[in-house]
């Protein structure tokens, strides 16, 4: 059974600066893995999504990357702001068939930027 | 552009009264999933859709049922809810097959079961 942790659980961080999020998997045989922001009381936004394939994958000041064989990947937020500040989860899609892509969560980091 | 939509957003339920919650989408997506969201405990999958007419059981399945009688909609019930099912449901929503698509989120529905 998949396996998805996230660590830290929280961060807080002054802003402008640059941090790391960490997840890690058990199953390597991962479809993709898709990282996600949520704000207190919303939805979930789809930030990022790294194919098995790929090694990285960038958005603005984000940059996810992905080591299949290790099972990890890990978020980059740049020059962080107080915007920031959100619960960010990331999922794996398994890569067998059958499965009808059925995502595994961790349990999410709760990152705070202070002024 | 909606994308998913869940109704209601908040519900309180007494201890064995039944509800619907709605998940509807408008793009023309093949799969369906509802999740439950606990503290500590991540997003769980309650019951998923490859497509109309389609259900199937997920990681924690017990005390709900589904219906996916259109497409465009998913129906998450409790027939006779208990405070253990306080929780935060999210829908979401992909295309069919097997490419490297994206998963879309409503926005939640806040269940508490007095």
């Amino acid at each position: 059974k998949q396996e998805v942790t996230q660590i830290p659980a929280a961060l807080s961080v002054p802003e402008g600066e640059n941090l790391v999020l960490n997840c890690s998997f058990t199953d390597s045989a991962i479809y993709n893995l898709q990282w996600f922001r949520q704000d207190p009381g919303k939805g979930l936004t789809s930030l990022l999504l790294i194919q098995s394939s790929q090694r990285e994958q960038t958005s603005g000041r984000l940059n996810a990357s992905l080591d299949k064989s290790s099972g990890r990947s890990t978020l980059y937020i740049a020059a962080s702001q107080p915007g920031d500040s959100a619960t960010y989860l990331c999922a794996v899609r398994p890569g067998n068939t059958g499965t009808a892509s059925k995502l595994t969560f961790g349990t999410g980091t709760r990152l705070q930027v202070t002024l | 552009n909606a994308g998913v939509t869940q109704t209601p957003k908040f519900r309180v339920l007494k201890t064995g009264q039944s509800m619907t919650l709605l998940c509807a989408q408008d793009m023309n997506h093949e799969y369906m999933y509802w999740y439950r969201q606990d503290p500590g405990m991540g997003l769980r999958l309650i019951h998923y859709s490859v497509g109309e007419g389609t259900t199937a059981k997920g990681e924690v399945p017990d005390g709900y049922n589904v219906s996916r009688l259109k497409k465009q909609n998913f129906l998450l019930g409790l027939e006779s809810a208990a405070p253990s099912q306080t929780s935060v449901y999210f829908c979401a929503s992909r295309p069919g097959g097997q490419g490297n698509t994206e998963a879309f989120f409503g926005q939640g529905t806040r269940l508490t079961v007095v």
